[in-house]
């Protein structure tokens, strides 16, 4: 049974388009996460989601935007795609906080986006 | 900025031997985490430390954490193949956020 599911796996597409990333979790988690890797393998937050709730938005374009229909879900809208957006795009989801901090996160196999 | 950092970048051994993996971090943290990535594949959660735990086991894995010098080593004794990867450590700091902030992995090779 798949965890944590992303759609496409590849999406290869051209400057100007807009492309939508699909994410959906069957762990029962409340919290669910966009994340970025690029080329040298550096992973960054972009946004997060509690309970179809924003929670944090770091300093990504507004061309990007998520979606979280229900907490199972969480969907990556991007806007007039740039070249610079060229990356590996990963969906995770976990539980909530406890006091001893983030709870381990799983992750999705991840989106890989082409822009020529 | 980046939370976590690991060192080394590449690391290259042979089966059997150990490999050691260091992180270091530069804020408070509530817990450090280390993660797996296959290549091509997305991240698999190996162990979790908290701030007030010193070292950690999990089969083959040995984690420790020393909060005073901001870094943590993860051990991967008697090491096969199959544990060829990048390796991530990943912290939570006490801000209340509830984002991970992941270090730039350390990639190991083992040679059968």
């Amino acid at each position: 049974d798949t965890a944590v599911s992303q759609t496409p796996k590849y999406l290869v597409t051209q400057m100007g388009n807009d492309k939508s990333i699909k994410c959906e979790q069957n762990l029962g988690h409340d919290t669910m996460y966009w994340y970025k890797q690029d080329s040298k393998k550096f992973l960054k937050i972009m946004f997060s989601y509690n309970n179809k709730e924003l929670i944090i938005n770091e300093t990504v374009p507004n061309r990007f935007s998520p979606k979280s229909p229900d907490k199972a879900h969480l969907n990556l809208h991007i806007n007039s795609l740039e070249l610079g957006d060229s990356a590996v795009y990963f969906c995770a989801s976990s539980l909530h906080l406890t006091s001893g901090g983030a709870r381990e996160q799983y992750f999705g196999p991840g989106t890989r986006l082409t822009v020529t | 900025s980046q939370q976590g950092e690991e060192d080394p970048q590449a690391l290259s051994i042979q089966e059997g031997e150990n490999a050691t993996m260091n992180c270091s971090y530069k804020t408070s943290i509530n817990n450090l985490q280390w993660y797996r990535q296959n290549s091509g594949r997305g991240l698999v959660h190996l162990i979790l430390i908290r701030s007030n735990e010193r070292e950690k086991h999990s089969g083959r894995l040995r984690v420790t954490l020393d909060t005073s010098k901001k870094s943590s080593s993860l051990l991967i004794t008697a090491s096969r193949a199959a544990d060829t990867a990048s390796y991530f450590c990943a912290t939570h700091a006490g801000t209340g956020r509830r984002a991970l902030t992941f270090g730039s992995g350390t990639r190991l090779q083992v040679q059968p």
